[in-house]
């Protein structure tokens, strides 16, 4: 079945704990982003990456770092989590037509 | 910014009724697309319209595109309760590889 997974689904952590959200894709897609959804503000995109070892900043970059080591891993690094980063987080991985597919989510909080 | 707006915001029809949502954008774009987002879930490809296309249908659902006004609209016909979710459009660049930005959404509650 094509999906794009994520893990951890439901995260609590406190500030400045570093951790990785971590996204894979079994489709071959080369496009793959990271978005966070708040109320009211919508999807935003924090990274991006056009291929292997090819990554640009989205919109909202500031507190993340990614990588892309592999074509089907994309993982989400907090190196020191601060509560405005309590978010919805979604990876989505892109057909060349431009249709996305998205992960399940992860929810995470940070006290 | 090419951003999609959605409008209305929020939307509540009774079971069976159509759905009418509309999204605007501001510059040219290659292909616009809407998604469906269940509550906290991830959201789900619906269906993609190409700048050169002005509607195009899939079972329940029917987008037009009117590149001249920036706008589309997404019909859902006979509603359905489990057609209560969050509708985003989303707008394509020239490129496969532009950025995909989303519109704010409507949610769509349809009461049985």
């Amino acid at each position: 079945e094509a999906q794009v997974t994520q893990n951890p689904r439901y995260l609590i952590t406190v500030t400045g704990k570093k951790l990785t959200v971590t996204c894979s894709q079994n489709m071959n897609h080369e496009y793959m982003s990271w978005y966070r959804q708040d109320p009211g503000l919508g999807l935003r995109q924090i990274y991006y990456s056009m291929n292997v070892e090819v990554t640009d900043k989205g919109d909202v970059p500031e507190g993340y770092k990614v990588s892309r080591k592999e074509k089907r891993n994309f993982p989400l690094i907090l190196e020191s989590p601060s509560p405005n980063q309590t978010s919805l987080y979604f990876c989505a991985s892109r057909t060349s037509g431009n249709e996305q597919f998205f992960g399940p989510g992860t929810r995470l909080t940070v006290l | 910014s090419q951003q999609g707006e959605e409008d209305p915001q929020a939307l509540s029809i009774q079971e069976g009724e159509n759905a009418t949502m509309n999204c605007s954008y501001k510059t040219s774009i290659n292909n616009l697309q809407w998604y469906r987002q269940n509550s906290g879930r991830g959201l789900v490809h619906l269906i993609l319209i190409r700048s050169n296309e002005r509607e195009k249908h899939s079972g329940r659902l029917r987008v037009t595109l009117d590149t001249s006004k920036k706008s589309s609209s997404l019909l859902i016909t006979a509603s359905r309760a489990a057609d209560t979710a969050s509708y985003f459009c989303a707008t394509g660049g020239k490129t496969s590889y532009d950025k995909v930005i989303f519109g704010p959404g409507t949610s769509l509650s349809v009461i049985p």
